[in-house]
């Protein structure tokens, strides 16, 4: 299985929004709403953001969203800070019953 | 709470086997509402889907690592385990236990990780 894809460095400024695009095929992102997003800070372990397409868990920021069209499922983060400045990664359910990564996207909140 | 504690060596020498723990506290890993599974991430790499056990002794696994893999639970410890076969320099990663909540792709719990450096 081929990872998902993802910009591998994003940069936007305080206050703007941002989005990170992930695509993968008909056979993972565009074939189910099982995609999740995650951030995660240097040396700590992911911590979940999105999960089913749009959920977000309780907890977490009503800034972060997600949204998917076809083969591309996106994770927009608006009012950007920079305690968001972490790697994000997207996730599918695949039909294989396995689960495949995007390779992730460094945010730089300048 | 949930918590997941990933434990084992953290040096391995090439060829030989990887073996890891999770011991899971604050929830039972023989519900059937959650599924287990090993994610790992290479140093300064991202992340990759090892596999998955859920309860009823039903398992998946990477493709690409399949044929070395095998993933196992001792429900009386509640523990999950993980053990790569021919381990090679690209092993080398830091190794994570995960629980997700079952008909969702909401992987809720994660352990902080263990590293593991396959070098002679």
């Amino acid at each position: 299985q081929s990872a998902l894809t993802q910009p591998a460095s994003v940069s936007e400024s305080p206050g703007q929004s941002i989005t990170i695009s992930c695509t993968g095929t008909s056979s993972d992102v565009g074939g189910y709403n099982y995609v999740s997003w995650y951030q995660q800070h240097p040396g700590k372990a992911p911590n979940v953001l999105i999960y089913d397409v749009t959920n977000r868990p309780s907890g977490v920021s009503n800034r972060f969203s997600g949204s998917k069209s076809g083969n591309t499922a996106s994770l927009t983060i608006s009012g950007l800070q920079t305690e968001d400045e972490a790697d994000y990664y997207c996730s599918s359910y695949t039909s294989s019953s396995t689960w495949v990564f995007g390779g992730g996207t460094k945010l730089t909140v300048l | 709470q949930v918590q997941l504690q990933e434990s084992g060596p953290g040096l391995v020498k090439p060829s030989e086997t990887l073996s890891l723990t999770c011991i899971v506290s604050g929830g039972s890993i023989s519900s059937s509402s959650y599924q287990w599974a090993w994610i790992r991430q290479p140093p300064g790499k991202g992340l990759e889907w090892i596999g998955n056990f859920y309860y009823s002794g039903t398992r998946y696994y990477n493709p690409s690592l399949k044929s070395r893999v095998t993933i196992s639970a001792d429900t009386s410890k509640n523990q999950l385990s993980l053990k790569l076969t021919s381990v090679s320099a690209a092993d080398t990663a830091v190794y994570f236990c995960t629980r997700r909540k079952m008909s969702t792709s909401w992987r809720d719990y994660w352990g902080q990780g263990t590293l593991v450096i396959v070098s002679s």
